[in-house]
């Protein structure tokens, strides 16, 4: 079974504060997917990482995908109140995802 | 287009009911999938569908059953319920075993 860490599991911070989340294996995964899930609803796409050491933006949000292919990382810059939710990564081996336990984030006004 | 929907929405049931939880996507999506959602434990991978006519257990299988009833709908069935199988349940799909997956809004069941 591939197992990925999420930490940390529970961030709490003040909106225009920045965070970074993680997102760890020993598995080396052929891509790897951040997920956001808000209250009530399921998760949603962020963004897809393939290749090692890529980096992708959206927006405020920085996703980068380690140079081995076992980690990846979620950097937010000026959090805002919108950016709460339960953020998850998946990593996809032999055309299958794992998911990770995910990281619960709050934003505080 | 609708994506994902599943039915119901909340449910509660006594221990030893059985229930089908029904999931229909419109994406014309080759994969299917069945996920429960217990706090702390993330999503946890019940069954998949890879295509059509074919199905396999994913990695908390037992008590569950699915049918692939064609290529949109994706039943998961609790012939006996217990109290563990109380969770979010999750259906999704996507184009393939690796591609994005296209979640629905959940159903939440209680087995008392």
């Amino acid at each position: 079974t591939q197992l990925l860490e999420q930490s940390p599991q529970f961030l709490s911070i003040q909106e225009g504060e920045n965070l970074t989340v993680y997102c760890n294996s020993s598995s080396v995964f052929s891509s790897l997917q951040w997920y956001r899930q808000e209250p009530g609803e399921g998760p949603v796409l962020l963004v897809t990482v393939v290749t090692g050491g890529e980096v992708k933006k959206l927006k405020r949000l920085t996703f980068q995908f380690g140079d081995a292919r076992k980690d990846s990382s979620l950097h937010i810059t000026a959090a805002q109140t919108g950016d709460t939710g339960l953020y998850l990564c998946a990593g996809d081996s032999n055309y299958k995802l794992t998911f990770g336990k995910g990281t619960l984030l709050t934003v505080n006004p | 287009n609708a994506g994902v929907t599943q039915t119901p929405k909340f449910q509660v049931l006594k221990t030893g009911q059985s229930m089908t939880l029904q999931c229909a996507q419109d994406m014309n999506h080759n994969s299917m999938y069945w996920y429960r959602q217990d706090p702390g434990m993330g999503l946890r991978l019940i069954y998949y569908s890879a295509s059509e006519g074919t199905t396999d257990k994913g990695e908390v299988p037992n008590g569950y059953n699915v049918s692939r009833l064609n290529k949109r709908e994706f039943s998961l069935r609790l012939e006996s319920a217990a109290p563990s199988q109380t969770s979010v349940y999750f259906c999704a799909s996507s184009e393939g075993p690796s591609y994005e997956q296209y979640f629905g809004p959940g159903t939440r069941l209680t087995v008392t």
